[in-house]
């Protein structure tokens, strides 16, 4: 059963650009979440979707937005990058919860995005 | 609001020796606990997990972790370490309500084994 899996896993990007990250969850699984890990603030959830919907939402500015498209692909979206957003962005899935006993948050690789 | 604190931010074990990681918790709701583990360059990858039930939990690697509802604490535990326990350790908490896939986590520990 193939992993979680995300593209790129690494981008280089300036200040004031936009970038698009993707994440294909496992097969079955319906939720997408997002994280972004950086060496001073850890691990911070950034939202999760699910059948399409942003089902929760971290403290984040408004500059990151993601989807979900209806084969449960996900895609994040950070624009205006500042330097700051240099992180690796983990993008995890899962069932849903629909039962907690075997459900699990499976992560992909990350995607390491360098803003210069 | 709910949080996690990992005391120790490193960890030098000796190889073959025992390892304890320590997690403590803060929530106004019950609670599941998660511990992950991250090798360099790649994601998180689930060691084990408390839910319910018994407070002793078991996972993969030879792992365990005790719940500890009075103390708010999941320490993480091995009896005997191995150079390919270099990594780094996540303790996570998500509250028990149906359909919040939200993971709060905490700093990490990172384990280094001295040959």
């Amino acid at each position: 059963k193939a992993g979680v899996t995300q593209t790129p896993r690494y981008l280089i990007k300036t200040r004031g650009q936009q970038v698009t990250l993707s994440c294909s969850p496992i097969s079955g699984h319906r939720s997408v979440s997002w994280y972004q890990q950086t060496p001073g603030q850890g691990l911070q959830f950034l939202f999760e979707y699910f059948s399409e919907t942003q089902r929760n939402k971290g403290n984040f500015p408004g500059r990151f937005s993601g989807r979900q498209f209806s084969n449960s692909r996900s895609e994040m979206n950070v624009s205006t990058l500042e330097l700051g957003d240099s992180a690796l962005y983990l993008c995890a899935s899962s069932f849903r919860w629909t039962e907690p006993s075997t459900d699990t948050q499976y992560f992909g690789p990350g995607t390491r995005l360098t803003v210069l | 609001a709910q949080s996690v604190t990992q005391l120790d931010s490193q960890v030098p074990v000796f190889e073959e020796a025992p390892v304890e990681l320590r997690c403590n918790y803060s929530s106004s709701v019950s609670v599941y606990l998660f511990w992950y583990v991250q090798y360099p360059n790649q994601g998180l990858q689930l060691l084990l997990k408390y839910l319910s039930g018994s407070t002793l939990v078991k996972g993969i690697n030879g792992f365990e972790a005790e719940f500890n509802k009075s103390q708010t604490s999941f320490h993480l535990r091995k009896p005997s370490v191995h150079i390919s326990d270099t990594a780094e350790y996540f303790c996570a908490v998500s509250d028990r309500d149906f359909g919040n896939e939200k993971l709060t986590f905490g700093t990490g520990t990172r384990l280094t084994i001295i040959p």
